[in-house]
């Protein structure tokens, strides 16, 4: 089945960096990867997704990347804000049932 | 936006015993997830539900685990008997269209096996 590797287990970053989060996948049938966001104590929250029809996608500070031919993808967040602290998982999906996701990477942003 | 109902938040219970883990889905939604985490890292997939059936399921769905959703109503996760390596987060999941569209998750429930 699907691996979804994510490689920073944490990252630190300064009020107003841009962080970036890397994510790698095995089955070259994933065609949808979406980004969560966990708060302290809270539940996951979507972000922001990409499909693999595009390399690019952007929501306000958040920009996702995808290379298909590397198998990877990335999320970056640009000037980066306190309230950006949180974990952030990576998932891929084939488009049948299941999402398959990273094991998170825990962004704390210094003031 | 759209909510998960997860009921309880917390469970303390003895190993051995029968546990149901609630779920309230988005009302419109028809794929349902069930997911473990422990330690507030990994998210792992148990198994995942729609159209009465269990579509597909992970080597973490054992035996002991059920899942049904009578009716329309709550989606449950049942463990008979539990075990303590079964004290995690469980967190409900549901979608509109299955894997290709947005998974909206509840607050989650904590399971405490003593």
């Amino acid at each position: 089945g699907e691996k979804v590797e994510q490689h920073e287990s944490t990252l630190s970053v300064r009020e107003g960096d841009s962080a970036v989060i890397n994510c790698t996948y095995t089955d070259t049938a994933s065609s949808y990867f979406p980004w969560y966001k966990q708060e302290a104590g809270k539940s996951l929250h979507f972000v922001i997704d990409i499909r693999s029809n595009v390399d690019r996608k952007q929501s306000q500070r958040l920009i996702v990347l995808l290379d298909k031919k590397a198998k990877r993808f990335s999320l970056h967040i640009t000037a980066t804000q306190p309230e950006d602290s949180a974990i952030y998982f990576c998932a891929a999906s084939t488009g049948y049932q299941n999402f398959y996701f990273g094991k998170g990477t825990s962004l704390t942003v210094i003031p | 936006g759209p909510k998960v109902l997860q009921i309880p938040s917390h469970q303390i219970i003895d190993m051995g015993q029968m546990v149901t883990l609630n779920c309230d889905p988005v009302s419109n939604h028809l794929y349902f997830y069930w997911y473990k985490q422990i330690l507030g890292q990994q998210m792992e997939f148990l198994v995942n539900f729609y159209n009465g059936k269990v579509m597909e399921k992970s080597k973490l769905f054992k035996d002991q685990f059920s899942v049904e959703r009578p009716d329309g109503s709550y989606f449950t996760l049942k463990i008979q008997p539990t075990a303590l390596e079964d004290s995690a987060v469980y967190f409900c999941a549901s979608s509109l269209a299955g894997s290709q569209n947005t998974l909206y998750f509840g607050a989650g429930t904590r399971l405490s096996v003593l």
